[in-house]
């Protein structure tokens, strides 16, 4: 069965970096694109990201633009977004999810807490 | 990219249908044919309801159907049941190959 698994909570401070993993299983990893999207405590869902079959090529929310970096690995069937110089309001609930090619997000990982504070 | 506009909250009754919108613009809505929706209850990871505006994945029950009508998408639930209290959002894509959520809609079934 499709499965995303992410990697565990993270506290962090203000200007840090913070990388998340996402392990994906039960489907042809290669072929596929995968989202990151993120969800403030008490918040909406915010599209984040996506990083295309290839790996060669993303595409990010205006608003993330220059602090965040999308990378996939075919080895491992893992894909990892790094979000830089974190701030209180970044403090999130971080996903990954499959897309099968632009028809949006299927399968969803279970999440990853990220808090930034001092 | 603004957020798509979405109703803060919509209620109805058991058995009953209701719709709730989803509003961009040219560049995103209306410039495309993939929106999708999603359904997320509380503490949990949101569920692909339909997706490129009318289709429904397997698995996902008939009483959720999807539409669009030039910048606007529509989700309605027919036949309302008290499982289908949970929040709503759109997501679609955009003319610059990015994509943009709704801002979530609030079910309640009185």
């Amino acid at each position: 069965q499709v499965q995303l698994v992410q990697s565990g909570t993270e506290v962090k401070k203000p200007g840090a970096s913070v990388r998340v993993s996402c392990k994906a299983s039960g489907f042809t990893f290669s072929s596929h694109y995968f989202h990151w999207v993120r969800q403030a405590p008490g918040q909406g869902l915010e599209w984040m990201g996506i990083i295309y079959p290839s790996g060669d090529e993303t595409r990010c929310a205006q608003k993330f633009e220059g602090r965040v970096t999308m990378t996939r690995d075919t080895s491992t069937s893992t894909v990892y977004m790094e979000v830089n110089s974190l701030t209180s309001e970044d403090t999130a609930v971080y996903h990954c999810a499959r897309d099968s090619g632009y028809h949006g997000p299927d399968y969803w990982g279970q999440g990853t807490l990220v808090t930034v504070s001092s | 990219q603004s957020a798509l506009t979405q109703p803060a909250s919509v209620s109805g009754s058991p058995g009953q249908s209701i719709t709730i919108s989803c509003t961009g613009t040219s560049s995103d809505v209306g410039g495309c044919d993939h929106v999708s929706w999603y359904q997320q209850h509380p503490g949990k990871v949101p569920k692909v309801l339909i997706y490129d505006v009318t289709r429904r994945p397997s698995g996902v029950s008939n009483r959720f159907s999807g539409s669009k009508s030039g910048n606007t998408a529509s989700l309605t639930i027919s036949g309302l049941q008290a499982e289908d209290e949970a929040v709503y959002y759109c997501i679609s894509y955009t003319t610059t190959y990015t994509y943009v959520f709704g801002t979530g809609t609030e079910v309640t079934v009185l």
